[in-house]
C-alpha cells in the first residue's frame, strides 16, 4: 500500500526555522516525484515545488522560489520542506504528494502537516 | 485568485447527477490531457478521483466521470449519495508552473 506519512503539527514564532518531513512507503521512493502543496482558506491549494529523490532534481513555483527549500534523503525515503525564517503568512496546511513524473498532477497525498506561525 | 476557475458550490438531491466545471486556458487545461480531480472531506487529505481527464483510479466508483472540451474540464457525479458531500478540486499541468489548482467546489447533497 502506497503511503506518504508526514510529520506532526508545528507551532512556531515568526523568524524561527522549520523543517517538515514526508516519508514514503509501499513503492520505490526514488522512481516518483514528490511535490509540496500549501492549502489555506484564502488561497486554496497552491503548488510550491517538486523534487525527484532519485537525483534530487528540484523545481520551484515562482511564487515560492527563495521562500522555502525542498530536499530529500533517498536513504530513508523521506522528502523535506523547510523554512529559514517563518512569517505569520506561512500559517497553513502543507501536503506532500506523489507523481510519476514532474508534469502530471499527483496520485497519492500525505495526511498534511499544519504549521501555525504566531507570536 | 486560483489559476483554474470552478463554481464555489453545487448541490443536488440523492440519486441525481451533478457536474462541476473547471475552466483554464490554452496554457494548461486546453493543451494538456493532464487534468485530475480530487475529493476532500473536512480534515482529510485530497483523494484522487479522476486522472488524465477521464480515467478512474482503481477503487473509485464508476459514478464519477470526467470529460474535457476546449479549455474546460468537467467532473460528473451520477447517482448522488450522502457520502459524496465534500469539496472537489481540479488540477492541471501548466507550462508555467507545473500543477495549477482550481479554487474548489463545495458539493452539498440535499
Amino acid at each position: 500500500e502506497v503511503q506518504l506519512v508526514q510529520s506532526g503539527a508545528e507551532v512556531k514564532k515568526p523568524g524561527e526555522s522549520l523543517k517538515i518531513s514526508c516519508k514514503g512507503s509501499g513503492y520505490t521512493f526514488t522512481n516518483y516525484w514528490i511535490g509540496w502543496v500549501r492549502q489555506t482558506p484564502g488561497k486554496g491549494l497552491e503548488w510550491m515545488g517538486i523534487i525527484y529523490p532519485g537525483d534530487s532534481d528540484t523545481r520551484y513555483s515562482p511564487s515560492f522560489q527563495g521562500q522555502v527549500t525542498i530536499s530529500a534523503d533517498k536513504s530513508i525515503s523521506t522528502a523535506y520542506l523547510q523554512w529559514s525564517s517563518l512569517k505569520a503568512s506561512d500559517t497553513a496546511m502543507y501536503y506532500c504528494a506523489r507523481s510519476y513524473s514532474s508534469s502530471p498532477p499527483p496520485d497519492y497525498w500525505g495526511q498534511g502537516t499544519l504549521v501555525t506561525v504566531s507570536s | 485568485q486560483s489559476a483554474l476557475t470552478q463554481p464555489a458550490s453545487v448541490s443536488g438531491s440523492p440519486g441525481q447527477s451533478i457536474t462541476i466545471s473547471c475552466t483554464g486556458t490554452s496554457s494548461d487545461v486546453g493543451t494538456y490531457n493532464l487534468v485530475s480531480w480530487y475529493q476532500q472531506h473536512p480534515g482529510k487529505a485530497p483523494k484522487l478521483m479522476i486522472y488524465e481527464g477521464i480515467k478512474r483510479p482503481s477503487g473509485v466508483s464508476n459514478r464519477f466521470s470526467g470529460s474535457k472540451s476546449g479549455n474546460t474540464a468537467s467532473l460528473t457525479i451520477s447517482g448522488l449519495q450522502a457520502e459524496d458531500e465534500a469539496d472537489y478540486y481540479c488540477c492541471s499541468y501548466a507550462s508555467s508552473s507545473a500543477w495549477v489548482f482550481g479554487g474548489g467546489t463545495k458539493l452539498t447533497v440535499l
